[in-house]
Formats: structure tokens, C-alpha cells, sequence
């Protein structure tokens, strides 16, 4: 099956700084990549995302590279601000009937003012 | 539009005793997910349900853990008899199904169960 690995485990940076979080994914068939965001005693929600036809994405602030070849992905929050703090976590997706998320362990992001 | 209601939000319970979890998907959505999450950790799959048809339950251990979905809307999720060791936050997610909007999971808040 499929296997996220997410590092850092914890980042601080002062606010304004960037922030660079990264994954590597095993199963070269995964063609969908989110990232989430969790605050403190809420459930993780979708900040963005990227399928695989596509190298980078951008949102605002955020945005989201993809290395098909080399299977990895990275999350990049610019400016950022002390509501940015929580923990983000990436996954991968194989399309298809079985539409099971496998997550990378979380990065606990703490954004220093 | 409301999102994923889950309820109770907190369970404390001592061991060996039964507890159940409920959750309302957002309106429309075909499939619905239950998580695992412990401290520290990513969700895990426990079960996955495309209306009514749970087609992915591999990982849901099912000795003790039980889930329905009735008219393939509102599910539940029940341990019996619960563990010390399943301490953690259960999430429910769903989401549209289909080709289009088939992977983004839109989560509820999580129910914390807590085993004494």
C-alpha cells in the first residue's frame, strides 16, 4: 500500500518568514495530493491540493510543488502570519474504486510573532 | 451550507463498556469515512461507506467495532466493549463521490474518546 513520509515533525518561524513543509509518497500510481490543516481541537481541513497532470499550484499564500519522478511534494505558506499555527498534514491518493487517503504524520507549524 | 456534524464531541468512558458515535455527512454527499486519529498522528481509514455499502472496512477491527449507515445518510460507529488502547479522536468525513469532487474529504470536528 501506499506510504506518506512528512518532515519536519516541528517548525517554528518567525511571522512573515516562509514556511516549507515536505512529503515523499511510495506508490508511483497516486495522482491526487491535499493538504490539510488542523487547529486544536477541530478536524483537518482542505487548504489545497494537486493532481498529478500538474506541477505547481498556487493559493494566495499557499502554495503546492509536485515531483512526480522524484515522488515527492512540498507545502509553501508565505508571509506568514501567527493564525498559520497548527498542525498540517499531507496525503496521497490513488485514483479509482479504492479512494483511501493515506496522511503523512503532521507538522506542528508555530509561527512566532 | 452546514459541514460534518459529529456528536458527542467528548466521551469518557471506563473500559469494557460499550460507546457509539454519530455522524451527519454534508447534505449531497454519497460517501462518508470514518478516521482514527491518535495524539500525534495522520487519520487511518477505518471504514468507508458509498451510501448505504460499506466497500472498505479492511481496517476496521471487527471484533469489537461496528458501523452502519442507514438510508445511506446518517451513520454510526460503536465499540463494544471499548479498550484503554482506543483513547483517541474519531473523525467522520465525506464527500461527493463519483468522478467529479470524487477525492476531497471534507472532515466533522471529531468526537475525543477518552478510556478510563
Amino acid at each position: 500500500g501506499e506510504n506518506v513520509e512528512q518532515h519536519p515533525s516541528t517548525l517554528s518561524v518567525q511571522e512573515g518568514d516562509s514556511a516549507v513543509i515536505k512529503c515523499t509518497y511510495s506508490d508511483s500510481a497516486s495522482n491526487y495530493f491535499p493538504w490539510y490543516k488542523q487547529e486544536l481541537g477541530k478536524g483537518p481541513q482542505l487548504i489545497i491540493d494537486i493532481r498529478s497532470n500538474v506541477g505547481e499550484k498556487k493559493d494566495q499564500r499557499i502554495a503546492v510543488t509536485l515531483n512526480k519522478t522524484a515522488k515527492h511534494f512540498s507545502l509553501h505558506i508565505t508571509e506568514t502570519q501567527p493564525e498559520d499555527s497548527a498542525v498540517y498534514f499531507c496525503a496521497a491518493i490513488r485514483s479509482g474504486s479504492a479512494r483511501q487517503l493515506t496522511f503523512g504524520s503532521g507538522t506542528q507549524l508555530t509561527v512566532l510573532p | 451550507e452546514a459541514g460534518v456534524v459529529q456528536s458527542p464531541r467528548y466521551k469518557i468512558i471506563e473500559k469494557k463498556q460499550p460507546v457509539a458515535f454519530w455522524c451527519n455527512p454534508i447534505s449531497g454527499h454519497n460517501t462518508l469515512y470514518w478516521y482514527l486519529q491518535n495524539l500525534g498522528q495522520g487519520p487511518e481509514l477505518l471504514i468507508r461507506y458509498e451510501n448505504e455499502e460499506a466497500v472498505d472496512d479492511s481496517q476496521l477491527p471487527k471484533d469489537r467495532f461496528s458501523a452502519e449507515r442507514l438510508k445511506g445518510v446518517d451513520s454510526t460507529l460503536k465499540i463494544q466493549p471499548a479498550e484503554l488502547g482506543d483513547s483517541a479522536v474519531y473523525l467522520c468525513a465525506s464527500s461527493l463521490g463519483g468522478l467529479q469532487g470524487a477525492h476531497e474529504q471534507f472532515f466533522g470536528p471529531g468526537t475525543r474518546l477518552t478510556v478510563l
